[in-house]
């Protein structure tokens, strides 16, 4: 089976840029995702970009996409306070979508 | 409207109970999904029903019993569910099954005692 990989934890200062990186192991997916889950609450879809591009910008969110390392990533310009939350990446994989490991996202005053 | 609504948001139930949980939505999606997430994993696939017809269960025990009564409902039926089983129930929704865009309800957090 597919897996998507992230790192656990990553604490950034207000207003300084977040990364989150994903790495997954199936290339033949057409979309991947980017979900937030804030605590006790369900999952909100923020973003997704096709595969055939490279990177994809809806306001502050910036998505990379490196098809040959099968690395995706998400910046989040001027992180505020409630950005904090955990971060799945997801693609769909024999008509399910694998959710990647989940990063936790802490920004600090 | 946007919205996928699950109830209850909390239910506590004993091992010899039977529970339902209930998933609505109002944006005409034809495809509807029942998630499990345990404490601090990613949500893993449970059922999807595609045209009130269960199109994938990912070998779940018997003892959890879809149902999706009309295009706007999906149910998860309990049954003599283990304490293992406690974690939130997300539903889902796309316009279409395998649709890029997924919208998720605010789960049920379910405690088996």
């Amino acid at each position: 089976g597919e897996d998507v990989e992230q790192s656990l934890f990553l604490s950034v200062r207000e207003g300084d840029s977040s990364v989150i990186n994903c790495t997954y192991t199936d290339s033949s997916s057409t979309y991947l995702y980017w979900y937030k889950q804030e605590p006790g609450a369900g999952l909100q879809l923020l973003t997704y970009i096709f595969s055939n591009m490279d990177m994809k910008q809806d306001q502050r969110l910036t998505v990379l996409l490196n098809k040959k390392d099968k690395h995706l990533s998400l910046r989040i310009a001027d992180t505020q306070t409630g950005d904090s939350a955990i971060y799945f990446c997801a693609d769909y994989n024999t008509d399910k979508l694998i959710f990647g490991t989940g990063t936790r996202l802490q920004v600090f005053p | 409207d946007t919205e996928v609504t699950q109830t209850p948001k909390h239910l506590v139930m004993g091992m010899t109970n039977k529970k339902s949980l209930k998933c609505e939505q109002h944006m005409g999606h034809r495809a509807m999904y029942w998630y499990k997430q345990k404490a601090k994993k990613p949500p893993e696939l449970m059922f999807v029903y595609s045209y009130e017809k269960l199109s994938i269960n990912e070998s779940v025990p018997s003892r959890f019993s879809p149902e999706c009564p009309n295009s706007s409902l999906l149910n998860l039926h309990l049954h003599a569910l283990q304490p293992e089983d406690s974690a939130l129930y997300l539903c889902a929704s796309s316009q279409e099954w395998r649709d890029r865009e997924a919208f998720f309800g605010q789960g049920t957090r379910l405690t088996v005692v």
